[in-house]
């Protein structure tokens, strides 16, 4: 499975844009990058994903480098609700398991 | 719709009893996968049923077991419980098997305790 790379911690004050990057240096070419969040103790929230496209919805925007090897997910505006862990998985093509990493852990500051 | 629904939400057991966790997936969904969660090992994959077969396996020992239905309900037993199977373990569906994008969504999990 193709590892990433996520920084432990981040923090963002609310109302700001959290951008939380990720390293995938090692993806392939059917690879999918999804990100999900897990609020304390709940179960993870799916938030986007995509292969090389910048892809925006209604939570998140992620913009994925034309090399591929690596992403951010952007929060536009953040609120305390956002608080929470980030996890950058990607899905090996034809293949329901994510294998999560440790993510990051994202405070947002009032 | 309805999200994925996990009964029960808690458990306690002692060690050496079995349990069975069940998961009901958002409706048209027929793929189900299991995770565990524990502080010291992060989310790890379990098992994935498609119309009730075993499509994948994690690596974990044999105590592990699931199954699905025909309505594609599942259900996860874990046998002879240890201390170390306390966790929080979680169901995710999504509407098909290995069709890279279709999304999975997860339940609320079910908090095991083992004592």
């Amino acid at each position: 499975d193709a590892k990433t790379t996520q920084p432990p911690s981040m923090d963002c004050a609310e109302g700001r844009a959290a951008n939380l990057p990720c390293n995938h240096s090692t993806i392939s070419g059917n690879e999918y990058v999804y990100w999900y969040r897990q609020i304390h103790s709940q179960g993870p929230q799916y938030i986007i994903h995509g292969l090389k496209n910048n892809e925006t919805n209604e939570m998140a925007s992620l913009i994925i480098t034309e090399d591929r090897k690596s992403s951010t997910l952007i929060l536009p505006h953040a609120t305390l609700r956002d608080t929470a862990v980030y996890y950058c998985i990607v899905r090996v093509a034809g293949n329901e398991k994510l294998t999560f990493g440790t993510g990051t852990r994202l405070t947002i500051i009032p | 719709k309805a999200g994925v629904t996990q009964t029960p939400r808690y458990l306690i057991k002692t060690r050496g009893q079995q349990v069975t966790l069940s998961c009901s997936p958002i409706s048209g969904h027929r793929s189900v996968s299991w995770y565990q969660q524990t502080p010291g090992q992060g989310l790890q994959f379990l098992f994935e049923y498609f119309s009730e077969t075993q499509r994948n396996k994690g690596n974990f020992p044999g105590r592990f077991s699931g199954r699905q239905f025909s309505n594609s309900r599942s259900e996860m037993n874990v046998s002879t419980l240890e201390l170390g199977d306390s966790a929080l373990y979680l169901c995710a569906s999504s509407p098909s098997s290995g069709r890279d994008t279709d999304t999975q969504y997860f339940g609320p999990g079910t908090r095991l305790t083992v004592l």
